[in-house]
């Protein structure tokens, strides 16, 4: 079993609409969590940075952290066409290596 | 505009043969990642290093692979010998790990094909 899960999709939703992307994840050593966003051919690019429990709000993108649940979440509202993307979500502890999920392929229709 | 630059680009090369793929972490960060993303596996951790010492590199096939920093400014991961199971696409990425996390900003990536 993979320390952070991740549903690939593909998910694929009208422009406008709310998109939920989860992960959940094994180790509870994990403290930072982080949303990555990767456009075709290019390299991931840092979304979102979360440290611990509780919500960041960042314009259209809100990450929330569980960490007695052991999941995580990013919700983008008002998605737009240009929000299709891979988001990738990744973890470390401390200054540690980041976990990353498989990553879900999202798709926002016009 | 601070970056991550990584070449080549692109690399097709036949099974057997080294191939040698080139980092240069951005300014000031003391912490390099290599990765390696396929479709099946997603992105996966081959090496890490912090201030040039390797801290991690466990996710790397030792029998084949090699990672080095040279100095502060390259980067390097060897093939040798290549094999087709390892066509995919390698990431380098740098960041400051001190105390917090390590936030990591990646590369465009080599998209390595062995045929």
């Amino acid at each position: 079993q993979k320390e952070v899960e991740q549903d690939p999709g593909p998910l694929s939703v009208p422009e406008g609409a709310i998109v939920s992307l989860n992960c959940t994840y094994s180790n509870s050593a994990f403290q930072y969590f982080m949303w990555y966003r990767q456009y075709s051919r290019k390299g991931p690019e840092l979304l979102m940075y979360t440290y611990s429990s509780g919500n960041k709000e960042d314009g259209r993108f809100t990450a929330q952290v569980d960490k007695s649940s052991k999941y995580i979440s990013l919700f983008i509202r008002d998605s737009q066409p240009s929000d299709s993307a891979t988001y990738l979500c990744a973890m470390s502890q401390g200054a540690q290596k980041l976990v990353f999920g498989q990553g879900t392929r999202l798709t926002i229709n016009p | 505009d601070a970056r991550v630059t990584q070449t080549p680009r692109d690399k097709v090369t036949e099974m057997g043969q080294e191939v040698t793929m080139r980092c240069q972490p951005i300014l000031g960060h003391n912490t390099v990642f290599w990765y390696r993303q396929t479709m099946m596996q997603g992105l996966e951790l081959l090496a890490y290093f912090r201030n040039r010492a390797p801290l991690d590199d466990s996710g790397m096939p030792k029998d084949r692979f090699s990672a080095e920093m040279p100095d502060a400014t390259l980067a390097t991961l060897k093939i040798q010998p290549s094999e087709p199971r390892d066509s995919a696409v390698y990431f380098c990425a740098s960041g400051i790990g001190q105390g917090g996390t390590t936030e990591a900003f990646f590369g465009q990536g080599t998209r390595l094909t062995v045929v």
